[in-house]
């Protein structure tokens, strides 16, 4: 079964370095997500991404962040400068609209990466 | 915008008991309510969804419920087994545009065998 992968599984950083995160969708999925999650609290969003484009964002998600679908198959999140705070999971996801009239809300998440700031 | 607040924070259950999770969100606008099951070292994996349009939703052991009016859902796990024990996140999204999901806090489940 087709899955979404992420690398690395857990990166360290020391706070002010620039850090990129790399996910591979679902081959022929359209839209992607990236969303992270603070250590025993809940799943947030924080990009989505379409037609090489943002399509939302949050309120997290401010100049410090960037995504890019650099070819047909990565899908980066990049952070510039690295805060304590930015130390998270973060999962990316993806999703396939639904063809010939079958509808699929359905995004498929990563493993994720856990980022770790020091 | 949406939020999503979810009950108990954690559940334990006799092996065999049912569990129930609810949740209520707060834009009426939110059309699809998908629940997510996240196993430790692992990304949340979906488990069973439910759109506005229906009340109730079965598969297998697994049953989702919604009422609109009140903006109440539940997932309820009937016959639970060890394998059950994780951590279970509710969601709301508006599907128009495949937007966000909205989590809610999640909740610990451990099935005692």
């Amino acid at each position: 079964e087709p899955e979404v992968t992420q690398t690395p599984s857990h990166q360290v950083t020391q706070m002010g370095q620039e850090v990129i995160l790399r996910c591979v969708p679902i081959s022929n999925h359209l839209y992607f997500y990236w969303y992270r999650q603070i250590l025993g609290q809940k799943v947030e969003f924080l990009v989505s991404f379409y037609n090489n484009e943002i399509s939302e964002k949050s309120e997290i998600f401010d100049d410090q962040f960037s995504v890019e679908r650099p070819d047909g198959s990565n899908f980066t999140l990049k952070i510039r400068s690295t805060k304590l705070e930015d130390s998270a999971m973060y999962f990316c996801a993806s999703c396939l609209p639904g063809l010939a009239g079958v509808l699929s809300y359905e995004q498929y998440f990563g493993p994720g990466t856990r980022l770790t700031v020091t | 915008g949406e939020n999503v607040e979810q009950h108990p924070s954690t559940l334990s259950v006799q092996e065999g008991d049912s569990a129930v999770i609810k949740c209520t969100y707060s834009d009426s606008a939110s059309n699809y309510f998908p629940w997510y099951k996240q196993e430790l070292g692992k990304g949340p994996q979906l488990i069973i969804d439910i759109r506005s349009n229906v009340g109730e939703k079965k598969d297998q052991r697994i049953a989702v419920t919604l009422n609109k009016t009140a903006k109440h859902f539940s997932l309820h796990i009937t016959e639970t087994q060890p394998e059950d024990s994780a951590v279970y996140f509710c969601a709301a999204s508006k599907v128009r545009g495949y937007q966000k999901v909205t989590f809610g806090t999640g909740t610990k489940l451990q099935v005692i065998p």
